[in-house]
C-alpha cells in the first residue's frame, strides 16, 4: 500500500523559498501514476498547486510563476519549491498520488483526481 | 476557473439520519469527486466519477448528479461519518474544490 510523507521546514520567512519533500513508499514514483501537491488554508480552502508525471508538469495558473515540482526516482521522492512566499502561502501542504489522464495528443499527463494523500505538513510564513 | 459551491456550509444530524450535501459547478462538468476529511487528517477520496464508490467505502454513501448539480447522500449516519465533506471537479484545468460542508452530531 502506498504511503506518502511530507517533510520540510515548518517556518519560512517572507520573500524566501519554501522547499518540501514527499517521500513515497510502497510504490515506485516512476510507475504509472502522476504526483501532485495541494495545500489547505482557512482562507482559501483546498487548492491544487500542481502535478508531475515523468518530465511533464502542470501548475495552477495562480501560482505558476513561483512553483516548481520535480522527481528524484532514485530516492522515490517528489519535491515542491515555491519562491517569494508571503503570509498568504501559510497552509498545510499535502502530496498526493494522482491517476494519469490522457491529453489531446494521446500522452499521459498529470491528472486531476487525488487518490492517496500524505498526512500533510504545516508551513507558516512569518518573520 | 470553475467555481464549486457547496451547501449547506454546515449541517447537524443524528446517528441513523439520512443527509444530503449539494455541490454546484459554475459551468457544466463531467467528472466530480467527493472527499471526507476528519480533523487533523488528510482528505480521503470517497466517490469518483460522480457516483463510483471507492474500494472500502461503505454503501451508505452515494453520489449522483450531472451537468452543474451534484449530490452526496449518506443514509443511516454512523458516528464515524461526522466530518467535513468536499466536492472537487476534475473536468477542467485547474481542478477546484468546494469550500466544504461540516457535518456535526446534533
Amino acid at each position: 500500500q502506498v504511503q506518502l510523507q511530507e517533510s520540510g521546514p515548518g517556518l519560512v520567512k517572507p520573500s524566501e523559498t519554501l522547499s518540501l519533500t514527499c517521500a513515497v513508499s510502497g510504490y515506485s514514483i516512476s510507475s504509472g501514476y502522476s504526483w501532485g501537491w495541494l495545500r489547505q488554508s482557512p482562507g482559501k480552502g483546498l487548492e491544487w498547486i500542481g502535478g508531475i508525471y515523468s518530465g511533464a508538469t502542470s501548475y495552477n495558473p495562480s501560482l505558476k510563476n513561483r512553483v516548481a515540482i520535480s522527481l528524484d526516482t532514485s530516492a522515490n521522492h517528489v519535491y515542491l519549491k515555491m519562491t517569494s512566499v508571503t503570509a498568504a502561502d501559510t497552509a498545510v501542504y499535502f502530496c498526493a498520488r494522482v491517476p494519469l489522464r490522457v491529453n489531446d495528443f494521446g500522452e499521459g499527463v498529470p491528472g486531476y483526481r487525488f487518490d492517496d494523500w500524505g498526512q500533510g505538513t504545516l508551513v507558516t510564513v512569518s518573520s | 476557473d470553475i467555481q464549486m459551491t457547496q451547501s449547506p456550509n454546515s449541517l447537524s444530524a443524528s446517528v441513523g439520519d439520512r443527509v444530503t450535501i449539494t455541490c454546484r459547478a459554475s459551468h457544466p462538468i463531467i467528472s466530480l469527486e467527493w472527499y471526507q476529511q476528519k480533523p487533523g487528517k488528510a482528505p480521503k477520496l470517497l466517490i469518483d466519477g460522480i457516483s463510483h464508490l471507492r474500494s472500502g467505502v461503505p454503501s451508505r454513501f452515494s453520489g449522483s448528479g450531472s451537468g452543474t448539480d451534484f449530490i452526496l447522500t449518506i443514509t443511516s449516519l454512523q458516528p464515524e461519518d461526522f466530518a467535513t465533506y468536499y466536492c472537487q471537479q476534475s473536468s477542467f484545468y485547474p481542478p477546484t474544490f468546494g469550500h466544504g460542508t461540516r457535518l456535526d452530531i446534533k
